[in-house]
């Protein structure tokens, strides 16, 4: 167990819904990156967020979003949803003290149909 | 692309023997990092070697790292059926704390 925690496990919907994951981050953590990962592949980096600003972004279009509270938990929003977003979504929280060491959550699965 | 690639795809043995993994990346790195994940699950974080590391141990697990090859292992021995699972390595990126995966290698253990 890492620490790291994301709401809610599954999530189905329909094309051009609109979705908030939720991650909580590990005690002392203040970094929190996400992740997509399609079936079959590795995950793929879609953006970090440190002291609640956007700390680097991956190749995802602008309706991939997110947000950075003060306790350090985290929101992925995804507006107009397609079927090529159906897939693992992961959180990884950090201590930006570590570079490169990430503690990752047990994700949320995600269907678009 | 800077993903790196792991070698083979797939791997399968037999219980009790030694599983290794091979990782290829494309731009130099601080750290170089083992993850597992089981069926559709998070990932499990194994081991993290930095550029300057050449080996480490952890358990059952030994990773070796060669910058100059770009390239890295993961050997995991005396293998059990608990291992089953699918293995990525993972390289940051400029110093970022963004992580760059590769496709991973699904190891399957026979009983």
């Amino acid at each position: 167990e890492t620490g790291v925690t994301q709401s809610p496990t599954h999530l189905i919907k329909t094309r051009g819904q609109q979705v908030t994951l939720r991650c909580s981050s590990q005690s002392g953590h203040n970094t929190v990156s996400w992740y997509q990962q399609a079936l079959g592949q590795g995950p793929q980096f879609i953006f970090q967020y440190y002291r609640e600003e956007e700390n680097g972004r991956g190749n995802f279009p602008p309706r991939f979003s997110g947000l950075q509270f003060p306790n350090y938990s985290s929101e992925l929003n995804v507006n107009a949803l397609e079927l090529d977003d159906s897939a693992l979504y992961l959180c990884a929280s950090s201590q930006n003290t570590h570079p490169g060491e990430q503690f990752f959550g047990p994700g949320t699965r995600l269907t678009v149909l | 692309s800077q993903q790196g690639e792991e070698d083979p795809q797939a791997l399968s043995i037999q219980e009790g023997e030694n599983a290794t993994m091979n990782c290829s990346y494309k731009t130099s790195i601080n750290n170089l990092q083992w993850y597992r994940q089981n069926s559709g699950r998070g990932l499990v974080h194994l081991i993290l070697i930095r550029s300057n590391e050449r080996e480490k141990h952890s358990g059952r697990l030994r990773v070796t790292l060669d910058t100059s090859k770009k390239s890295s292992s993961l050997l995991i021995t005396a293998s059990r059926a608990a291992d089953t699972a699918s293995y990525f390595c993972a390289t940051d990126f400029q110093g970022a704390q963004k992580l760059v995966f590769g496709q991973g290698t699904r190891l399957t253990i026979n009983p």
